[in-house]
C-alpha cells in the first residue's frame, strides 16, 4: 500500500542537541511538506519542497533544516538554534502544491528533556 | 500566517445529531479543503471544494463555499462516536502550500 511514513513516533532531545526526523513516501508525489503543531493550535509550515534538490522556507523555518536528495525522502533536522522545539511534527506529500489533497504521516512527537 | 479560522473552537453533540463547523478566510482562494485529525494522529483529507463550486457531498459530509463571504461550512449528518476528532479547514491560494486554521474539536457522545 502506498503511504507516507514518519519515524520515530516519539523523540526526546537534550538541550543543545540536533535531532533528525525521518519522512518517507512511496506515493510518487513531487511535493513534500513539514508542519509543526502545538497543543490546541493549527498547523504551521516549516519547509516545503516541490522537486528534488530544491526546497523553500515556510513561516517558521528558523532553527530547522531540511534536505531533498531523493524524491521519496524529506528529512527534517531540528537544530539547537530552535529554542522551543517541543511539538508534534507532521510530514505530508501531494501531487502538486495545493490543487489536490495532502497525504499526511502519523507524526513525530518531539520533547525536550 | 493563519488563513482559515474555524468556528466554533469546540462542539459537543449527541450521537445521531448533525454537526456543523464553519471556516472563514481572508484572501481569495483556488480551493478550500477539510481535514480530520484523531487525537495524536496525522490529518486525513476529507473533501476539496474549488472556488467555482458552491456545494459538494461525500457520504455523510456536505461542504458549502461562499466566496463572496469568504466562508465555508462542513456538515456531518447523523454523527457517530467515531466522528469524534478535530476538523481543520485549509486554503490554497495558488502561490504557497496549504494554510491551515486552528480547528474545531468535535465530541460525539454515545
Amino acid at each position: 500500500d502506498g503511504g507516507i511514513t514518519q519515524s520515530p513516533k516519539y523523540l526526546f532531545r537534550k538541550e543543545g542537541q540536533n535531532v533528525t526526523l525521518s519522512c518517507e513516501q512511496n506515493l510518487n508525489h513531487d511535493a513534500m511538506y513539514w508542519y509543526r503543531q502545538d497543543p490546541g493550535q493549527g498547523l504551521r509550515l516549516i519547509y516545503y519542497s516541490q522537486i528534488v534538490n530544491d526546497f523553500q522556507k515556510g513561516d517558521i523555518a528558523e532553527g530547522y533544516s531540511v534536505s531533498r536528495e531523493k524524491k521519496e525522502s524529506f528529512p527534517l533536522t531540528v537544530t539547537s538554534a530552535q529554542k522551543n522545539p517541543t511539538a508534534f511534527y507532521l510530514c505530508a506529500s501531494s501531487m502538486s502544491r495545493g490543487s489536490y489533497g495532502y497525504t499526511f504521516g502519523s507524526g513525530t512527537r518531539l520533547t525536550v528533556v | 500566517s493563519q488563513q482559515g479560522e474555524e468556528d466554533p473552537q469546540a462542539l459537543s453533540i449527541q450521537e445521531g445529531e448533525n454537526a456543523t463547523m464553519n471556516c472563514s478566510y481572508k484572501t481569495s482562494i483556488n480551493n478550500l479543503q477539510w481535514y480530520r485529525q484523531n487525537s495524536g494522529r496525522g490529518l486525513v483529507h476529507l473533501i476539496l471544494i474549488r472556488s467555482n463550486e458552491r456545494e459538494k457531498h461525500s457520504g455523510r459530509l456536505r461542504v458549502t463555499l461562499d466566496t463572496s463571504k469568504k466562508s465555508s461550512s462542513l456538515l456531518i449528518t447523523a454523527s457517530r462516536a467515531a466522528d469524534t476528532a478535530s476538523y481543520f479547514c485549509a486554503t490554497y491560494s495558488g502561490n504557497t502550500p496549504l494554510v491551515f486554521g486552528k480547528g474545531t474539536r468535535l465530541s460525539v457522545i454515545a
